[in-house]
């Protein structure tokens, strides 16, 4: 199906398991991002992607790790998940070409580590 | 990006037209206004954006300022699904496409 789309939508883990986070898109949009929504911060940039194999820091990127080696996929990777990661994790995709450059955002990972 | 402030909270009557304020004060010639919005437990969703000239489209029109200092969302006539969060942002529209989130208006549709 076209569009975009995460796995899991739900995860349980434990603290200092590795997690990956997927998120696919079919529209071979430039531009991919990761954000972490939380209860009191609103939604908060962690990477981004300006095309395969480039990729650079957000506003939180402490604890995570992405990666791009193809145009449509872009994980995030908690290396060692902590409490504090709890979160919604939401991926988002654009065209990033100007005057046509929304983002067009995925279902979210709702992530809970124990 | 420049800072926007938006209404904590508003309510509408279903049917009813919709205004939702952001301030931009700040804002630069080269900052365009986007808007965003999340119904519940949804990834955000855009809505519209624009330069200086107000904008219209299928979901909703965007009136800016002549002094591009505020800006006003219009829904016209609101539904029940209308019921989210709105985030309006400002932002240049080259560069790294970043945006940035604040806390937004939460908009409450009444039946």
């Amino acid at each position: 199906d076209a569009g975009i789309t995460q796995s899991p939508r739900y995860k349980i883990t434990e603290t200092g398991r590795q997690v990956t986070l997927m998120c696919h898109q079919t529209w071979s949009h430039s531009y991919m991002f990761w954000y972490r929504q939380d209860l009191g911060h609103g939604l908060r940039l962690i990477y981004y992607s300006a095309a395969a194999d480039i990729t650079d820091k957000g506003e939180v990127p402490d604890g995570y790790v992405v990666s791009r080696s193809k145009t449509e996929n872009f994980p995030l990777t908690l290396e060692s998940a902590t409490r504090s990661q709890t979160s919604v994790y939401f991926c988002a995709s654009s065209p990033g070409l100007a005057g046509y450059n929304e983002q067009f955002f995925g279902p979210g990972t709702r992530l809970t580590v124990l | 990006d420049a800072k926007t402030t938006q209404p904590t909270s508003m309510d509408c009557a279903e049917g009813r037209a919709a205004n939702l304020p952001c301030n931009h004060s700040t804002i630069s010639g080269n900052e365009y206004v986007y808007w965003y919005r999340q119904i519940h437990s949804q990834g955000p969703q855009y809505i519209i954006h624009g330069l200086k000239n107000n904008e219209t489209n299928e979901m909703a029109s965007l009136i800016i300022t002549e002094d591009r200092k505020s800006s006003t969302l219009i829904l016209p006539h609101a539904t029940l699904r209308d019921t989210a969060v709105y985030y309006c942002i400002v932002r240049i529209i080259q560069g790294a496409q970043k945006l940035v989130f604040g806390q937004g208006t939460r908009l409450t549709i009444n039946p």
